[in-house]
């Protein structure tokens, strides 16, 4: 049981390239988000999804596409990346909504020049 | 908007000290509140969740403790360790449970 796991580790882009941050879990959890991570800044939710095709907008939402086409993952998009979006990213997963606690992954570094 | 804070950003304490840290929110319409965990360069862990209708929870030497009413959370680490040393970061769920809001976090640091 791997838990959450991120795919890749770490990455540098140029700005304007895109690129694609896989999350994946294997604990059959229905909800899953992606969250940006700055210094001082805490987290903050990007896109979550409630469970198979479905995604819903988070509180950063600008700059970003999600797509939730098999349960088990969640991707994140950056379609044209700049360097405000450099950041940590993390994944979270939980299996029910409310008040459970969320499961997270171990992060994605990314540096855009 | 709800807001999270967390005070002092940071703290440094010698090894067997009991500490507290501190989280307020501003909005306490809250279906519930947890206190993470997390260590540099790694994901984050649950320490302790608190529903909205508790007062406190404990685990170990972790007690957190939840006041809704005056949008206050405490977690008290008894006789810390080196190995506590870590980022603590508290966050709230509002009531509809589709976003849970984060503080910046307080980084600790215990010395042996």
């Amino acid at each position: 049981n791997a838990g959450v796991t991120q795919t890749p580790k770490f990455r540098v882009l140029k700005t304007g390239q895109s690129m694609t941050l896989l999350c994946a879990q294997d604990m059959n959890h229905e909800y899953m988000y992606w969250y940006r991570q700055d210094p001082g800044m805490g987290l903050r939710l990007i896109h979550y999804s409630v469970g198979e095709g479905t995604t819903a907008k988070g509180e950063v939402p600008d700059g970003y596409n999600v797509s939730r086409l098999k349960k088990q993952n969640f991707l994140l998009g950056l379609e044209s990346a700049a360097p405000s979006q450099t950041s940590v990213y993390f994944c979270a997963s939980n299996p029910q909504l409310v008040g459970e606690t969320q499961y997270f992954g171990p992060g994605t570094r990314l540096l855009v020049l | 908007k709800q807001e999270v804070t967390q005070i002092p950003a940071a703290l440094s304490v010698p090894e067997g000290e009991n500490l507290v840290l501190n989280c307020s929110f501003t909005d306490s319409a809250i279906y519930n509140l947890q206190w993470f965990r997390q260590d540099p360069g790694k994901g984050l862990t649950s320490l302790l969740l608190i529903q909205s209708s508790q007062r406190e929870q404990t685990s170990g030497r972790l007690n957190a403790s939840l006041d809704k009413s005056s949008g206050r959370s405490t977690l008290y680490i008894a006789a810390s360790q080196p190995g506590d040393s870590a980022t603590y970061l508290c966050a709230v769920i509002n009531n509809a449970g589709n976003m849970l809001t984060f503080g910046g976090g307080t980084r600790l640091m215990v010395k042996p």
